[in-house]
């Protein structure tokens, strides 16, 4: 069936250093991304979100990428914080309502 | 922003019996609410999907007999786990559609315990 995939289980980074959570998905009619930030015990949190029709968006600190062609999603996270130690998630939807999330990194920021 | 408020965030229960799970969309109206599972370092794996005023769609292998959906108002959906097994236990997590924003906006999450 269709899945959404992290390349990366676990990810280390120095404090102040950039990360790059990376994600790949199948499903060729998906047109909605979402990267989520999810802390122990809690929901998932938005951060930033593209569509089909970008390959680049910018937010605070963070920068997700969108490559259509080879199926690829990224995350980069600027001067990563130890507040930015969580489990990350791209999700997507294509063509309908219903997200769709992928396995999860587990990001680690070192002191 | 978009709120939804999950009750409760957590919950004991024994073996057999059946716990319920609400959520409430605080500022705006939810059409449709999405039920996700989550196991421990696992991902969301969504249970069913519910429209208000009309029957979930459960996914592919969710007893609908067991996880019971209501749906009844555009603010309240609720989630009930009949005759709940320690394999039930899990993190239970709701997320709605239906505001302008971001689309999607999350319920801090349920975390239920079977003994």
């Amino acid at each position: 069936g269709e899945s959404v995939g992290l390349h990366l289980p676990t990810l280390s980074v120095q404090e102040g250093d950039n990360s790059i959570i990376n994600c790949a998905y199948s499903n060729s009619a998906s047109d909605y991304f979402i990267w989520y930030k999810q802390e122990s015990g809690k929901g998932p949190q938005f951060i930033i979100d593209i569509r089909s029709n970008m390959d680049k968006r910018q937010g605070q600190r963070v920068t997700v990428l969108l490559n259509k062609t080879v199926k690829h999603l990224s995350l980069q996270i600027a001067a990563t914080q130890p507040g930015d130690s969580a489990v990350y998630f791209c999700a997507e939807t294509g063509g309908g309502n219903k997200l769709t999330f992928g396995t999860g990194t587990q990001l680690k920021v070192e002191l | 922003g978009a709120v939804v408020s999950q009750h409760p965030s957590w919950v004991i229960c024994k073996s057999g019996t059946s716990v319920k799970i609400e959520c409430r969309s605080l500022d705006f109206q939810a059409t449709t609410m999405f039920w996700y599972r989550q196991f421990p370092k696992q991902s969301l794996m969504l249970m069913a999907t519910s429209n208000e005023g009309s029957k979930a769609t459960y996914e592919q292998g969710v007893e609908k007999d067991k996880f019971l959906i209501n749906h009844a108002s555009l603010t309240l959906s609720t989630l009930t786990v009949t005759s709940a097994h320690p394999e039930d236990s899990s993190f239970y997590i709701c997320s709605s559609s239906g505001h302008s924003n971001y689309g999607y906006t999350f319920g801090s999450g349920t975390r239920l315990t079977v003994v």
